[in-house]
C-alpha cells in the first residue's frame, strides 16, 4: 500500500514569493492535516481537512492556506513568503473513525522550503 | 494550555544499554497519546498509540506505557539503528479535530 506522497521534495524561493505544496493521502484515507517543522519550533500544527472542509487551523498568519479536492488530495499555499518560512512542511493521513476524531496520522516525506 | 514536554533532550547510549525515554503531558482530556520515530531528512514514523492510563504497546526493542500525566519509551538492547529522534504527541481534546500537539523530540543516538 502505498504511503503519503508529497511534491515537491525541495524548494527554492526568494521572498515576497509564492509557493503551493501538495500532498496525496494514503488511499482511503479521507482526513490530511499538515504540519510545519523548524529547529526552533519543531512540529507545529497548520491546519487540517476532512471531506473538503477545514476542521481545524493552527496559530498561523492567514498568508498560509490551504485545500482539499473530492480525491482527498490536498494543497497548502504560502504568499508573500518571508525568510521565516524556511521549514520542512510535513502532511499527514488518517482514516477517521466514522467520521469522528482521527486516530493514528501517517506522514509523508516532506517538502524542504528554503527562502532566501 | 495544552502542552507536551520530552526529556531528555538528547541520550548517548551503548549498544545493548537499555533507557526509557519521558514524554510528560498537560491536556484537558487525553484522546490519545503517539509516539513516532524521525530520521533525518524524513517523515516521522508511527510507533504506537496510547489511549488510556495503564496501556503499554510493544514493538520489537521499544515498549510505550502510559499513565495519567506521562508516557515512557522504553528502549531494551538498543542497536545503532535505533538511532533517531523519538517524538510524542497527544491529540487535542477540543471539538472533532486530528490536530496533533508535539513535545521537541528526544533524539538518541545508540553507539556501537
Amino acid at each position: 500500500k502505498a504511503g503519503v506522497t508529497q511534491t515537491p521534495r525541495y524548494l527554492i524561493k526568494t521572498r515576497g514569493q509564492q509557493v503551493t505544496l501538495s500532498c496525496s493521502p494514503i488511499s482511503g484515507h479521507r482526513s490530511v492535516s499538515w504540519y510545519q517543522q523548524t529547529p526552533g519550533q519543531g512540529l507545529q500544527f497548520l491546519f487540517e481537512y476532512f471531506s473538503e472542509t477545514q476542521r481545524n487551523k493552527g496559530n498561523f498568519p492567514g498568508r498560509f492556506s490551504g485545500r482539499q479536492f473530492s480525491n482527498s488530495r490536498s494543497e497548502m499555499n504560502v504568499s508573500t513568503l518571508e525568510l521565516g518560512d524556511s521549514a520542512l512542511y510535513l502532511c499527514a493521513s488518517s482514516l477517521p473513525l466514522r467520521g469522528g476524531p482521527s486516530n493514528e496520522q501517517f506522514f509523508g516525506p516532506g517538502t524542504r522550503l528554503t527562502v532566501l | 494550555e495544552d502542552q507536551v514536554t520530552q526529556s531528555p533532550e538528547a541520550l548517548r547510549l551503548q549498544e545493548g544499554e537499555s533507557s526509557s525515554l519521558n514524554c510528560s503531558y498537560t491536556v484537558s482530556g487525553l484522546r490519545g497519546l503517539f509516539w513516532y520515530r524521525q530520521d533525518p531528512g524524513k517523515g516521522p514514523e508511527f510507533l504506537f498509540t496510547l489511549y488510556s492510563a495503564g496501556e503499554e504497546k510493544e514493538k520489537e526493542r521499544l515498549k510505550a506505557t502510559l499513565t495519567k500525566k506521562e508516557s515512557f519509551l522504553h528502549i531494551t538492547a538498543p542497536k545503532p539503528e535505533d538511532s533517531a529522534t523519538y517524538l510524542c504527541a497527544v491529540q487535542a481534546p477540543s471539538g472533532n479535530t486530528g490536530k496533533l500537539i508535539f513535545g521537541q523530540g528526544t533524539t538518541l543516538q545508540v553507539k556501537p
